[in-house]
């Protein structure tokens, strides 16, 4: 069973707010993912970090910033949600010293919805 | 650069067998991976393979593995309802520091 977790599960925000997606694990892995998955199925990866005071960019753009002071912890804000910003959001997190065999473990998922 | 890709949708009975395929373009790839995502919920690693096997069998999951083709599939005897699910094929791109490269999903749905 995986120790991955995100909070909170549902949010639903207004335009123009600021937002924060929490996510933990208590695995002890150095990397971590955040994943911006469309209604249609598709994974995009946005941000990762391969450990403490590491961010990196993902493959898609996103307004999004991630910042990872602590192992455990990778939260993901939004400075200002717009409508545009409404998808699933999934955190996910992988032993580096596993060398390439990378198992990823995810989160449940943040749904946001931006009115 | 690297692509993965896979049919969308696939509709099978109850207790037949389910072939899901994937194809990737990289001939370094090292790992490759099924991950399964139920409704609501976050991705789950179901079963990985080297890429110097060609088959890996799993209690009712059969992976075979082409590198020459560079062809993937999951076979998923006896499906079952339970086994609906979006299911995700990926790979570990050669070198040590790429990220997974994943398909866009196959929704398998299983009709009593």
């Amino acid at each position: 069973e995986a120790d991955i977790y995100q909070t909170p599960r549902y949010l639903v925000i207004g335009t123009g707010k600021k937002i924060t997606l929490e996510c933990s694990q208590t695995m002890g892995h150095d990397k971590m993912y955040w994943y911006q998955q469309d209604p249609g199925m598709e994974l995009h990866l946005i941000h990762y970090s391969y450990g403490v005071n590491s961010t990196e960019k993902g493959d898609l753009s996103s307004e999004s910033t991630v910042s990872r002071i602590r192992t455990e912890h990778f939260p993901l804000t939004l400075e200002s949600a717009r409508p545009s910003h409404t998808s699933q959001y999934l955190c996910a997190s992988s032993d580096l010293k596993a060398g390439s065999n990378e198992k990823l473990f995810f989160g449940s998922g943040t749904q946001l919805s931006v009115l | 650069g690297e692509d993965v890709e896979q049919s969308l949708f696939l509709s099978v009975r109850e207790g037949d067998s389910s072939v899901i395929n994937c194809t990737y373009t990289d001939s370094s790839s090292t790992y490759l991976y099924w991950y399964k995502q139920e409704p609501g919920a976050g991705l789950q690693l179901l079963t990985y393979i080297f890429s110097n096997m060609d088959m890996k069998q799993d209690q009712r999951l059969t992976v075979l593995l082409n590198t020459k083709d560079k062809h993937l599939s999951l076979r998923i005897a006896d499906t079952q309802t339970g086994d609906s699910a979006i299911y995700f094929c990926a790979e570990r791109p050669g070198g040590s520091q790429g990220n997974l490269i994943f398909g866009k999903g196959t929704k398998l749905s299983v009709k009593p």
